[in-house]
């Protein structure tokens, strides 16, 4: 599993400044998940993208969310204008395709504090 | 009400104890996770399954897809198995490989 990196590994932003999480994904894999975990809450899926495509964004709040995963370079989940109730840990997973009997790695995650 | 429901939330048990964690899920799935994390810490995969039983080490997990239930033992637990342990699952037939997760048992092993 260490073989998802995630970074950073802890953020503080401010209310309204943006926050830019980062994930490579295993070697060899193209499919790239992510989750959020709220306080006290479960996992919860946000978005699941390939490269250079989103495949599936049905988790991702409707805005200041977005998220790209380029031809080249980290998946990147950005959240614009932040705010308290984004305080969470970000978690990344990647697999080598999709399908129902796949392992997802998980990241060790970006725990994200906003003041 | 979810569609995955774990029980118990929280656990405490003594060194030696065996120890079962239940997974009750609500929808036709292909495929059902049980996942580690260490508080701070990251997610570790433990078992992936679709039928039966699968073991690794001190670690079991079941699955009973006519009753939508999986069970994760530990036999003769110890404290560093100490952890939230997650079941999650993917919608069969699902577009994509999005897991659904349950809440997570805490687990606690006093030595």
């Amino acid at each position: 599993n260490a073989g998802v990196m995630q970074n950073p590994r802890h953020l503080v932003r401010r209310r309204g400044q943006e926050a830019r999480l980062r994930c490579s994904p295993m070697k060899g894999h193209s499919h790239v998940y992510w989750y959020r975990q709220l306080p006290e809450e479960g996992l919860k899926f946000m978005v699941y993208l390939q490269k250079e495509n989103i495949i599936d964004e049905s988790g991702m709040p409707k805005e200041r969310f977005s998220a790209e995963f380029p031809k080249e370079g980290p998946s990147i989940l950005r959240i614009q204008q932040v705010v308290r109730g984004d305080s969470a840990a970000y978690f990344c997973a990647s697999s080598p395709r999709d399908g129902g009997f796949i392992i997802q790695y998980f990241g060790a995650g970006t725990r994200l504090s906003v003041l | 009400k979810n569609e995955v429901e774990q029980s118990p939330q929280n656990l405490t048990a003594q060194e030696g104890e065996f120890i079962t964690i239940n997974c009750s899920y609500s929808v036709g799935i292909s495929a059902l996770h049980w996942l580690q994390q260490h508080p701070g810490g990251g997610i570790v995969s433990l078992f992936m399954l679709s039928s039966g039983k699968k073991k690794h080490g001190r670690l079991i997990a079941t699955i009973n897809i006519q009753e939508k239930h999986s069970s994760l033992h530990i036999t003769a637990s110890h404290p560093r198995d100490s952890a939230v342990y997650i079941c999650a699952v993917r919608h069969y037939g699902g577009a994509t490989n999005k897991l659904i997760f349950g809440t997570g048992t805490l687990l606690a092993v006093q030595p």
